[in-house]
C-alpha cells in the first residue's frame, strides 16, 4: 500500500491568511492525487484532482501543486467558509489511501 | 437530481452482521464503478471496497477482506455492502462514492453516509 504523510494535522489561521498543506507519498504516484474538504457532519467534497486541476465550482483561491511524492494544497486568502478539515487521496493504485487530515481552525 | 443515499446502518453486537445499501439516482448507475469509504468517529477517511460497473470485479481493504462483500444490482440502481463478523473497530460512518466525470478513482459524488456502531 502507498502511505501518505499529511501535515500539519492542525493549522490555526485567520481570515485572509495564505495557508499551505503538505502531502508526502511513500512512493511516486505521478499526479494521481486529489484533495477534499470536509465540514463537520458532512461528506467530503472534491476540491482538486490530478494534483492541480480545480474541480468545477471550486473557488480559485484553492490551488494544488506537486507530482511524484510531494504535493501541496494552498488556500490563497482564507475565507470563513474554508475552516474545515482537508484530506489528500492517492488514486495511483489500490488500496486507495487518504492522508490523515488537516484541520484548519480559526486562530 | 444526482445523488447517492445510504441506508442500513445501526447498532450491532460484535460478531454480528449488517447489510448497507446505497441508492443511486439521477445518473446511469450501471456505467460507473462504485466504492465504499468509511470514517470512524473523529478519525480520517478510509477506503473500504470497490466494484466495477457490471459487478464482475471487486477489491477490498485488507482490514475487511474475507468479512465484507460488495455487490450491486444495476436493475435497482443500488449498491450493497454485506458486513459480517463485525468488530468494534468497524464502527464508522460508511459513505458510498463514485466519480461521474472520468474513469479514475477519486470521488466527485458522495452520499451523506450511514452510521454503523458495533458494540455490546
Amino acid at each position: 500500500a502507498i502511505w501518505m504523510t499529511q501535515s500539519p494535522s492542525l493549522l490555526s489561521a485567520s481570515t485572509g491568511d495564505r495557508v499551505t498543506i503538505s502531502c508526502r507519498m511513500s512512493q511516486g504516484i505521478s499526479s494521481y492525487l486529489a484533495w477534499y474538504q470536509q465540514k463537520p457532519g458532512k461528506a467530503p467534497e472534491l476540491l482538486i484532482y490530478a494534483a492541480s486541476t480545480l474541480q468545477s465550482g471550486v473557488p480559485s483561491r484553492f490551488s494544488g501543486s506537486g507530482s511524484g511524492t510531494d504535493f501541496t494544497l494552498t488556500i490563497s486568502c482564507l475565507q470563513s467558509e474554508d475552516f474545515a478539515t482537508y484530506y489528500c487521496q492517492q488514486y495511483y493504485s489500490f488500496p486507495l489511501t487518504f492522508g490523515q487530515g488537516t484541520k484548519v481552525e480559526i486562530k | 437530481e444526482v445523488q447517492l443515499v445510504e441506508s442500513g446502518g445501526g447498532l450491532v453486537q460484535p460478531g454480528g452482521s449488517l447489510r448497507l445499501s446505497c441508492a443511486a439516482s439521477g445518473f446511469t448507475f450501471s456505467s460507473y464503478w462504485m466504492h465504499w469509504v468509511r470514517q470512524a468517529p473523529g478519525k480520517g477517511l478510509v477506503w473500504v471496497s470497490r466494484i466495477n460497473s457490471d459487478g464482475s470485479s471487486t477489491s477490498y481493504a485488507d482490514s475487511v477482506k474475507g468479512r465484507f462483500t460488495i455487490s450491486r444490482d444495476n436493475a435497482k440502481n443500488t449498491l450493497y455492502l454485506q458486513m459480517n463478523s463485525l468488530r468494534a473497530e468497524d464502527t464508522a460512518v460508511y459513505y458510498c462514492a463514485t466519480i461521474l466525470t472520468g474513469f479514475l478513482w477519486y470521488f466527485d459524488l458522495w452520499g451523506r453516509g450511514t452510521l454503523v456502531t458495533v458494540s455490546s
